[in-house]
Protein backbone atom coordinates (compact mmCIF):
# COMPACT_ATOMS: atom_id res chain seq x y z
CA UNK A 1 0.00 0.00 0.00
CA UNK A 2 0.95 3.60 -0.45
CA UNK A 3 1.03 5.97 2.41
CA UNK A 4 2.91 7.00 5.49
CA UNK A 5 3.95 4.92 8.22
CA UNK A 6 4.48 6.62 11.98
CA UNK A 7 5.62 4.15 14.61
CA UNK A 8 5.15 2.98 17.30
CA UNK A 9 1.27 4.19 17.74
CA UNK A 10 1.94 4.84 21.40
CA UNK A 11 4.99 5.55 23.33
CA UNK A 12 5.97 5.70 26.55
CA UNK A 13 9.24 7.70 28.27
CA UNK A 14 10.75 8.30 31.54
CA UNK A 15 11.78 11.64 32.10
CA UNK A 16 15.18 12.96 30.81
CA UNK A 17 15.10 9.93 28.05
CA UNK A 18 15.74 10.62 24.91
CA UNK A 19 13.12 9.04 21.85
CA UNK A 20 12.76 8.90 17.98
CA UNK A 21 9.53 8.82 16.22
CA UNK A 22 9.93 6.65 13.07
CA UNK A 23 8.47 7.89 9.83
CA UNK A 24 8.62 6.80 6.21
CA UNK A 25 6.88 7.00 3.17
CA UNK A 26 6.49 5.22 -0.20
CA UNK A 27 4.94 7.92 -2.08
CA UNK A 28 8.44 9.48 -3.51
CA UNK A 29 7.14 12.55 -2.67
CA UNK A 30 10.15 15.55 -1.50
CA UNK A 31 8.97 17.25 1.63
CA UNK A 32 8.26 15.72 4.79
CA UNK A 33 7.00 17.61 8.14
CA UNK A 34 6.38 16.85 11.65
CA UNK A 35 3.27 18.35 13.21
CA UNK A 36 2.64 18.46 17.17
CA UNK A 37 -1.05 18.49 18.40
CA UNK A 38 -2.18 19.65 21.71
CA UNK A 39 -5.86 20.38 22.67
CA UNK A 40 -6.96 23.13 21.92
CA UNK A 41 -3.79 24.28 20.25
CA UNK A 42 -4.32 22.78 16.30
CA UNK A 43 -1.48 21.29 14.87
CA UNK A 44 2.23 23.26 15.28
CA UNK A 45 5.25 22.65 12.58
CA UNK A 46 7.89 21.45 14.12
CA UNK A 47 10.31 20.58 11.67
CA UNK A 48 9.62 20.26 7.38
CA UNK A 49 12.38 19.04 4.77
CA UNK A 50 11.49 19.86 1.14
CA UNK A 51 14.17 17.80 0.35
CA UNK A 52 16.81 15.17 1.22
CA UNK A 53 19.63 16.41 3.51
CA UNK A 54 17.27 19.37 3.96
CA UNK A 55 15.20 20.97 7.20
CA UNK A 56 14.04 23.93 8.53
CA UNK A 57 12.90 24.58 11.78
CA UNK A 58 9.33 25.23 11.86
CA UNK A 59 7.18 26.86 15.15
CA UNK A 60 8.55 24.53 18.27
CA UNK A 61 11.67 22.93 17.11
CA UNK A 62 13.23 23.81 20.59
CA UNK A 63 13.88 20.38 22.04
CA UNK A 64 13.36 18.26 19.09
CA UNK A 65 15.82 17.15 16.39
CA UNK A 66 15.62 15.76 12.71
CA UNK A 67 17.62 13.93 10.03
CA UNK A 68 16.84 13.48 6.03
CA UNK A 69 19.56 11.39 4.88
CA UNK A 70 16.97 9.26 2.65
CA UNK A 71 13.97 10.68 0.86
CA UNK A 72 11.38 8.00 2.03
CA UNK A 73 12.54 8.58 5.85
CA UNK A 74 11.94 11.70 8.21
CA UNK A 75 12.65 10.82 11.88
CA UNK A 76 11.82 12.86 15.06
CA UNK A 77 13.84 12.79 17.79
CA UNK A 78 12.18 13.89 21.29
CA UNK A 79 15.00 15.13 23.27
CA UNK A 80 15.51 15.82 27.37
CA UNK A 81 15.53 19.57 26.46
CA UNK A 82 11.85 19.81 25.54
CA UNK A 83 9.74 20.73 28.50
CA UNK A 84 6.79 18.81 27.90
CA UNK A 85 6.81 16.18 25.07
CA UNK A 86 3.37 14.47 25.81
CA UNK A 87 1.48 15.52 23.11
CA UNK A 88 0.41 13.70 19.45
CA UNK A 89 2.45 13.77 17.01
CA UNK A 90 2.03 13.70 13.56
CA UNK A 91 4.00 12.90 9.84
CA UNK A 92 3.22 14.11 6.89
CA UNK A 93 4.60 14.29 3.36
CA UNK A 94 4.10 16.41 0.39
CA UNK A 95 5.34 16.67 -3.43
CA UNK A 96 6.68 19.99 -2.03
CA UNK A 97 8.70 22.79 -3.88
CA UNK A 98 7.56 26.03 -5.45
CA UNK A 99 4.74 26.05 -7.45
CA UNK A 100 3.71 22.65 -6.79
CA UNK A 101 0.46 22.13 -5.89
CA UNK A 102 -0.28 19.20 -3.94
CA UNK A 103 -1.56 18.76 -0.39
CA UNK A 104 -0.15 16.77 2.35
CA UNK A 105 -0.75 13.14 3.04
CA UNK A 106 -0.52 12.20 6.90
CA UNK A 107 0.54 8.85 8.87
CA UNK A 108 -1.72 7.81 11.36
CA UNK A 109 0.13 9.41 14.51
CA UNK A 110 1.94 8.89 17.03
CA UNK A 111 0.80 9.28 21.07
CA UNK A 112 3.80 10.01 23.17
CA UNK A 113 3.51 9.70 27.27
CA UNK A 114 5.95 10.79 29.38
CA UNK A 115 5.81 9.00 32.46
CA UNK B 1 5.19 35.08 7.25
CA UNK B 2 1.67 32.63 6.73
CA UNK B 3 -0.93 32.64 9.03
CA UNK B 4 -4.22 31.16 9.33
CA UNK B 5 -6.88 31.77 11.54
CA UNK B 6 -10.13 29.44 13.06
CA UNK B 7 -11.87 32.10 14.51
CA UNK B 8 -14.51 29.42 15.97
CA UNK B 9 -13.71 26.74 18.58
CA UNK B 10 -16.65 24.79 18.40
CA UNK B 11 -19.65 25.01 15.62
CA UNK B 12 -23.08 23.47 16.30
CA UNK B 13 -25.26 22.83 13.63
CA UNK B 14 -28.79 20.35 13.64
CA UNK B 15 -28.31 17.92 11.15
CA UNK B 16 -29.95 18.47 7.56
CA UNK B 17 -29.05 22.43 8.15
CA UNK B 18 -26.33 24.27 6.49
CA UNK B 19 -22.72 24.55 8.13
CA UNK B 20 -20.02 27.04 7.30
CA UNK B 21 -16.67 26.34 9.38
CA UNK B 22 -14.70 29.76 8.85
CA UNK B 23 -10.91 30.13 7.69
CA UNK B 24 -8.90 33.45 7.16
CA UNK B 25 -5.14 33.40 5.61
CA UNK B 26 -2.10 36.13 5.49
CA UNK B 27 0.26 35.21 2.90
CA UNK B 28 3.07 37.59 1.10
CA UNK B 29 1.47 36.05 -2.41
CA UNK B 30 -1.29 34.51 -3.78
CA UNK B 31 -2.30 31.37 -1.81
CA UNK B 32 -2.57 27.38 -1.87
CA UNK B 33 -5.75 26.55 0.86
CA UNK B 34 -6.77 23.46 2.20
CA UNK B 35 -8.78 21.71 4.37
CA UNK B 36 -8.81 18.61 6.28
CA UNK B 37 -10.88 16.37 8.44
CA UNK B 38 -9.64 14.80 11.38
CA UNK B 39 -11.39 11.91 13.42
CA UNK B 40 -9.91 11.28 17.00
CA UNK B 41 -7.17 9.40 17.48
CA UNK B 42 -6.43 9.83 13.74
CA UNK B 43 -4.29 11.05 10.89
CA UNK B 44 -5.54 14.01 9.09
CA UNK B 45 -7.79 13.61 5.69
CA UNK B 46 -7.50 16.00 2.89
CA UNK B 47 -11.18 17.63 2.15
CA UNK B 48 -10.56 19.94 -0.58
CA UNK B 49 -7.70 22.63 -1.52
CA UNK B 50 -8.13 26.23 -4.13
CA UNK B 51 -4.91 26.34 -6.02
CA UNK B 52 -6.52 29.15 -8.83
CA UNK B 53 -9.18 29.30 -11.06
CA UNK B 54 -12.90 29.31 -9.82
CA UNK B 55 -13.89 30.31 -5.99
CA UNK B 56 -15.87 27.79 -5.26
CA UNK B 57 -14.05 24.17 -4.54
CA UNK B 58 -15.68 21.14 -4.33
CA UNK B 59 -14.19 18.43 -2.28
CA UNK B 60 -15.00 15.16 -0.92
CA UNK B 61 -18.01 13.91 1.32
CA UNK B 62 -20.44 17.16 -0.43
CA UNK B 63 -17.90 19.61 1.30
CA UNK B 64 -17.14 23.19 -0.83
CA UNK B 65 -15.12 25.92 0.11
CA UNK B 66 -15.32 29.43 -1.25
CA UNK B 67 -11.72 31.53 -1.81
CA UNK B 68 -12.57 35.22 -1.05
CA UNK B 69 -9.01 37.45 -2.00
CA UNK B 70 -10.52 40.52 -1.10
CA UNK B 71 -11.56 39.23 2.23
CA UNK B 72 -8.29 36.56 2.86
CA UNK B 73 -10.62 34.19 3.84
CA UNK B 74 -11.39 30.43 2.89
CA UNK B 75 -14.74 29.14 4.59
CA UNK B 76 -15.71 25.58 4.65
CA UNK B 77 -19.35 24.80 3.47
CA UNK B 78 -22.19 22.14 3.06
CA UNK B 79 -25.04 22.51 2.16
CA UNK B 80 -26.66 19.64 4.91
CA UNK B 81 -25.06 18.40 7.64
CA UNK B 82 -24.90 14.99 8.53
CA UNK B 83 -24.65 13.59 12.05
CA UNK B 84 -21.26 11.78 10.67
CA UNK B 85 -19.93 14.97 9.60
CA UNK B 86 -19.23 15.72 13.50
CA UNK B 87 -15.31 15.84 13.79
CA UNK B 88 -12.35 18.42 13.61
CA UNK B 89 -11.40 20.58 10.65
CA UNK B 90 -8.59 21.98 10.03
CA UNK B 91 -7.93 24.72 7.82
CA UNK B 92 -4.26 25.34 5.97
CA UNK B 93 -2.65 27.48 3.59
CA UNK B 94 0.96 27.36 1.73
CA UNK B 95 3.07 30.82 -0.16
CA UNK B 96 3.81 28.47 -2.86
CA UNK B 97 6.33 30.76 -4.32
CA UNK B 98 8.50 31.43 -1.04
CA UNK B 99 11.61 30.23 -0.78
CA UNK B 100 9.84 28.09 2.02
CA UNK B 101 7.14 26.82 -0.25
CA UNK B 102 6.78 23.79 0.87
CA UNK B 103 5.88 24.96 4.44
CA UNK B 104 2.07 24.40 5.22
CA UNK B 105 0.96 26.04 8.42
CA UNK B 106 -2.35 24.74 9.74
CA UNK B 107 -5.08 26.90 11.83
CA UNK B 108 -6.50 25.45 15.49
CA UNK B 109 -8.86 23.49 14.64
CA UNK B 110 -12.77 24.19 14.61
CA UNK B 111 -14.61 21.16 16.58
CA UNK B 112 -18.30 20.26 14.89
CA UNK B 113 -20.37 18.62 16.27
CA UNK B 114 -24.26 17.58 14.36
CA UNK B 115 -26.97 17.02 16.74
CA UNK B 116 -29.77 14.87 14.90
Amino acid sequence: DGGITQSPKYLFRKEGQNVTLSCEQNLNHDAMYWYRQDPGQGLRLIYYSQIVNDFQKGDIAEGYSVSREKKESFPLTVTSAQKNPTAFYLCASSIGGQGKTTEAFFGQGTRLTVV
Amino acid sequence: AQSVAQPEDQVNVAEGNPLTVKCTYSVSGNPYLFWYVQYPNRGLQFLLKYITGDNLVKGSYGFEAEFNKSQTSFHLKKPSALVSDSALYFCAVRDPLSSSASKIIFGSGTRLSIRP
